[in-house]
């Protein structure tokens, strides 16, 4: 069984840039959340989607915004990069309170 | 406010060398408590829920157990392939999202 697909694996941007990373769960799970880990701070929650509605967000500036399809299919956007936001951005899903994780997706900002 | 303390940051083991790792938490009302293994460029892989305390699960080389603060994970007879980062996190009751430590950097010596 195929699990969670995260897209691009690898992107560098330059300051002030935006971007899309996407997403896509196990086959059946509703739930996506999305987390951010850097080497300093770990891994840290920045929203989670059910059913194509936001259901929980965590403490991050309003920069970083996500949205869910109705394939469950989830994005997240970046906007007006900072250099700080150089991560590797790990997206998981879950059914019945087990969360997989991706392989992430690793961002550079320049 | 969730608290997630992991010790130690760092350990070497010999292999065979049995030791423990440790996850101290507070949260108010704990749903969940995690571990994960994460590889290096890689997500962090499930490895165990436990629910209440008292409560013990086993995997290979692997077991987790769980008491009111706190939560070990026993590493019997570790091989050099057990050499990951090993996260600990919890889930408040009513949360759709994990609150994570900073990790175990576990190395065992061939």
């Amino acid at each position: 069984k195929a699990g969670v697909t995260q897209t691009p694996r690898y992107l560098i941007k330059t300051r002030g840039q935006q971007v899309t990373l996407s997403c896509s769960p196990i086959s059946g799970h509703r739930s996506v959340s999305w987390y951010q880990q850097t080497p300093g701070q770990g891994l840290q929650f920045l929203f989670e989607y059910f059913s194509e509605t936001q259901r929980n967000k965590g403490n991050f500036p309003g920069r970083f915004s996500g949205r869910q399809f109705s394939n469950s299919r989830s994005e997240m956007n970046v906007s007006t990069l900072e250099l700080g936001d150089s991560a590797l951005y790990l997206c998981a899903s879950s059914l019945s309170g087990v969360y997989t994780f991706g392989s992430g997706t690793r961002l550079t900002v320049v | 406010e969730d608290q997630v303390t992991q010790s130690p940051e760092a350990l070497r083991l010999q292999e065979g060398e049995s030791s423990s790792l440790n996850c101290s938490y507070t949260v108010s009302g704990l749903r969940g408590l995690f571990w994960y293994r994460q590889d290096p460029g890689k997500g962090p892989e499930f490895l165990f829920t436990l629910y209440s305390a008292g409560e013990e699960k086993e995997k290979e080389r692997l077991k987790a157990t769980l008491t009111k603060k706190e939560s070990f994970l026993h590493i019997t007879a570790p091989k050099p392939e057990d050499s990951a980062t090993y996260l600990c996190a919890v889930q408040q009751t009513g949360a759709n999202n994990l609150f994570f430590g900073t990790g175990t950097r576990l190395t065992v010596i061939p």
